[in-house]
């Protein structure tokens, strides 16, 4: 049950946009399309932002944006604001049945 | 509107046990699946337990199994975490979580803060 690889931190400047990658193995995010994406503000609970790879559950804003290729998963932050200034978690259903998380990564909007 | 409280953090001695709950509302509690996941200070998230909806099946991280023992009861809407033989590892938030339609976890608590010291 090794956590999954993402960059500890990702800024960028109002309106950019940036991408967070979220590394498996096949017996995580490259064998399902099970992965989903949180967002999580300091002193807050997370946020769902993604499920099954690509899908915003209603309310989320279609600047959040998710994909996949082989093990690697990825979130994807169009018009950067500053409200999106959170740290961001992956997550994968596993072959165990169980979950797992990314490390984490902190996005800075400069 | 969905809601998940959690009661039971305390600060308690490196060897000792606690029980968590986990009180749901807002939703058709037992047709659900249900998450705890945990977060030291300052660290990342860690996935912990999940049960299945009629407490048929649960599922642990390797960190706590043997130790954790995940409940439900579908008659008072609740979830119980009862954690054994504590560590000072076992230091974090523990959020309760309710499972989606798939795999992902769509609601979550506030989370309440679990200290293990002497």
């Amino acid at each position: 049950q090794s956590a999954l690889t993402q960059p500890a931190s990702v800024s960028g400047s109002p309106g950019q946009s940036i991408t967070i990658s979220c590394t498996g193995t096949s017996s995580d995010v490259g064998g399902y399309n099970y992965v989903s994406w949180y967002q999580q503000h300091p002193g807050k609970a997370p946020k769902l932002l993604i499920y099954e790879v690509t899908n915003r559950p209603s309310g989320v804003s279609n600047r959040f944006s998710g994909s996949k290729s082989a093990n690697t998963a990825s979130l994807t932050i169009s018009g950067l604001q500053a409200e999106d200034e959170a740290d961001y978690y992956c997550s994968s259903y596993t072959s165990s049945s169980t979950r797992v998380f990314g490390g984490g990564t902190k996005v800075t909007v400069l | 509107e969905v809601q998940l409280v959690e009661s039971g953090g305390v600060v308690v001695q490196p060897g000792g046990s606690l029980r968590l709950t986990c009180a749901a509302s807002g939703f058709t509690f037992d047709d659900y699946t249900m998450h705890w996941v945990r977060q030291a200070p300052g660290k990342g998230l860690e996935w912990v337990s999940l049960i299945t909806w009629d407490g048929g099946g649960t599922y642990y991280a390797d960190s706590v199994k043997g130790r954790f023992t995940f409940s439900r009861d579908n008659r008072k809407n609740s979830v119980y975490l009862q954690m054994n033989s504590l560590t000072t590892e076992d230091t974090a938030f523990y959020y309760c979580a309710k499972g989606g339609g798939g795999y992902e976890l769509d609601y979550w608590g506030q989370g309440t803060l679990v200290t293990v010291s002497s």
